[in-house]
């Protein structure tokens, strides 16, 4: 049972535009909820994160937008650029399992010039 | 700092074989956690070792393990290899604070 899922598979989005990841999931117990950007041949790095006190935490381009009582989260990119082309992973965690991190799917964000 | 480093970062076996993959943290960290990456099941977490501990484990067969040493360099073994086994093998390190997780290049193995 896969206990973050994660959406769309794929996405293209026009530079300048807005790219819109979605993950849910379904353990109460997580509090930790990180994203990570991967670019092929190399390991995933952390983008961006959020706890679930805040409902939203932006980071320059990066957004995350948490709804706790939907037990969703989303990563916005704004003003995509072609250099944000790799693959999005969004992950979760909770507190008593240091480091053991569930990941979604991954996303393969392309973004045309 | 240097970042996490992985060795080899290409590994080609055979059915049957046995394989130990090595991984050195970011000086500092105690923390290292093994994943597995493939295509079809994406990012799957193997385990966690924090002082020579394993301190968290995944839902992989017993021929998947691993072992920490005094440096807080770890490695991942897997015995009898099966070709579902080829996979990107990534290890991450953090200094115990769940915020600072960092993954290293990865291990591409093939099985044959």
């Amino acid at each position: 049972q896969q206990q973050v899922k994660q959406s769309p598979q794929s996405l293209i989005v026009q530079k300048g535009g807005i790219s819109i990841i979605n993950c849910a999931y379904e353990n109460t117990a997580f509090d930790y909820f990180p994203w990570y950007q991967q670019f092929p041949g190399k390991g995933p790095a952390l983008l961006i994160a959020i706890r679930p006190d805040v409902s939203e935490k932006k980071e320059g381009r990066f957004t995350i937008s948490f709804n706790k009582s939907a037990k969703q989260f989303s990563l916005h990119i704004m003003d995509s650029q072609p250099g944000d082309s790799a693959t999005y992973f969004c992950a979760a965690s909770k507190g008593d399992n240091f480091n053991k991190f569930y990941f979604g799917s991954g996303t393969k964000l392309n973004v045309k010039p | 700092k240097a970042g996490v480093t992985q060795t080899p970062r290409y590994l080609i076996k055979t059915r049957g074989q046995q394989v130990t993959l090595s991984c050195s943290p970011i000086s500092g960290h105690r923390s290292v956690s093994w994943y597995q990456q493939t295509p079809g099941q994406g990012l799957q977490f193997l385990f966690e070792y924090f002082s020579e501990t394993q301190r968290n484990k995944g839902n992989f067969p017993g021929r998947f393990s691993g072992r920490q040493f005094s440096n807080s360099r770890s490695e991942m073994n897997v015995s009898t290899l099966e070709l579902g086994d080829s996979a990107l093998y990534l290890c991450a390190s953090s200094n115990d604070r769940v915020e600072t997780q960092y993954f290293g290049p990865g291990t591409r193995l093939l099985v044959l």
